[in-house]
């Protein structure tokens, strides 16, 4: 069985300073895993994917991840946060062929 | 290209009515889902497709009937609405788990 665990429901950070939103996962099988970014009363749009190719992940906007398998863990990291980051972030984890979960969201704050 | 339609886009019921969230999608995807998300809870997954005629349940399947005639079409039937499915409901597609998601506009169900 595969789950997620975002370990902070809130971030608040000033614009310009690092941002660092936290996941765990647990999984069966090797999974894919993904970071989604969800703006104020918006859809769901992908910031980034691992797949086994590489540790680090570049997504959009800036945005990175590590897979750290000894750990467990795929944490979003940007240098400097800007108000358009402003969002709901959420970690995802699914294994090629099986179905998606969602962790419960990290909603991050920018504060000027 | 339209990628995933989901209508309506909001939707008010009395308890006890029946409706259809309707969801196409024009990539030739294999993998449908519906999700329902609610504040603090991340996304849910409600009923979820690998193919034409075959369905399966996700983690909250209750009050909630799919079918998947076509490739292009996934409906959500609510069979006799309750107020605790009052929720945003999403529709996504990917080529199978594990391969991005690709999300709908989301539906807005208020049921009084």
């Amino acid at each position: 069985a595969q789950s997620v665990t975002q370990l902070d429901s809130h971030v608040s950070v000033s614009e310009g300073t690092p941002v660092l939103l936290r996941c765990n996962y647990s999984s069966s099988y090797s999974p894919s895993l993904f970071w989604y970014v969800q703006h104020p009363n918006k859809g769901l749009q992908l910031l980034l994917k691992y797949t086994s190719a590489a540790t680090l992940v570049k997504g959009i906007n800036g945005f990175e991840a590590e897979f750290k398998k000894s750990e467990t863990s795929f944490h979003l990291t940007k240098p400097s946060a800007h108000m358009s980051d402003a969002a709901e972030y959420f970690c995802v984890v699914s294994p090629y062929g099986q179905n998606f979960v969602f962790g419960p969201g990290t909603r991050l704050s920018v504060l000027p | 290209n339209a990628g995933v339609t989901q209508t309506p886009k909001f939707q008010v019921l009395k308890t006890g009515q029946s409706m259809t969230l309707q969801c196409a999608q024009d990539m030739n995807h294999e993998y449908m889902s519906w999700y329902r998300q609610d504040p603090g809870m991340g996304l849910r997954l409600i009923h979820y497709s690998v193919g034409a005629g075959i369905t399966d349940q996700g983690e909250v399947p209750n009050g909630y009937n799919v079918s998947r005639s076509t490739t292009e079409d996934f409906p959500l039937r609510l069979l006799s609405a309750a107020p605790s499915q009052t929720s945003v409901y999403f529709c996504a597609s990917s080529y199978t788990g594990g391969e991005k998601l690709f999300f709908g506009s989301g539906t807005q169900l208020s049921v009084l």
